[in-house]
């Protein structure tokens, strides 16, 4: 069985700074896949930024990186220069082998300050 | 890019009644579709996988009989709450990947999600 873990409940960040957003995972499938989704507050999925368990490199999309330790399980999101609009709920999710469905962590609500 | 429509994004309905959720993908082709149920201040729990044409596999605890689905073809699923309660009240998103791509690489497509309210 596949778990996803979200330790912040909720972050607070000032805008233009960065924010570390924290997600450990544990499986026994040496193949998964590592998702990160932005559900704003009308509801909708938006997906950020992908990791393959075999992946060598941190996954990057714009200001999004991925700090993938695979030892550690952990999957952590980076958000370079916070924006007011980044103010949101933040869920790490993971597929299975095969890899169609996801399981989520609890999620993070990121506030973003002015 | 891929996108996925959920209908309706939002019903009110009296206890008893039944409501049916649509999801579909508007350009690509999904043999499979997931449903996942959201209270509020909660993550997204996986309800269900909609196989087309064949039977959807149920998450343990969701009751099928209540919870009816059905994907008649590769572009639809639907979600039925028969014979709602307000305890059913809750944000119903449905998710799809193109049939084609089995790279885990592509990510699962959306819809906005359906929030319904039992009375």
């Amino acid at each position: 069985a596949q778990k996803i873990t979200q330790t912040q409940p909720g972050m607070f960040v000032q805008e233009k700074e960065a924010v570390t957003l924290d997600c450990t995972y544990d499986t026994s499938d040496p193949s998964y896949g590592l998702f990160w989704y932005k559900q704003p507050s009308s509801g909708e999925m938006i997906f950020l930024i992908y990791q393959g368990s075999y992946d060598q490199q941190n996954a990057t999309e714009g200001r999004y990186s991925l700090n993938f330790q695979k030892a550690r399980k952990s999957a952590n999101l980076v958000i370079s220069a916070s924006q007011l609009g980044d103010s949101a709920m933040y869920f790490c999710a993971m597929t299975p082998p095969g890899g169609n469905m996801l399981t989520f962590g609890g999620g993070t609500r990121l506030m973003v300050k002015p | 890019g891929a996108v996925v429509s959920q209908h309706p994004s939002r019903v009110i309905c009296k206890s008893g009644t039944s409501v049916k959720i649509e999801c579909r993908s508007l350009d690509f082709q999904a043999t499979t579709m997931f449903w996942y149920r959201q209270f509020p201040k909660q993550s997204l729990m996986l309800m269900a996988t909609s196989n087309e044409g064949s039977k959807a596999t149920y998450e343990q605890g969701v009751e099928k009989d209540k919870f009816l689905i059905n994907h008649a073809s590769l572009t639809l699923s639907t979600l039925t709450v028969t014979s709602a309660h307000p305890e059913d009240s809750s944000f119903y998103i449905c998710s799809a990947r193109a049939v084609r791509t089995g790279d885990l690489r592509s990510p699962l497509h959306f819809g906005n999600g359906t929030r319904l309210t039992v009375t």
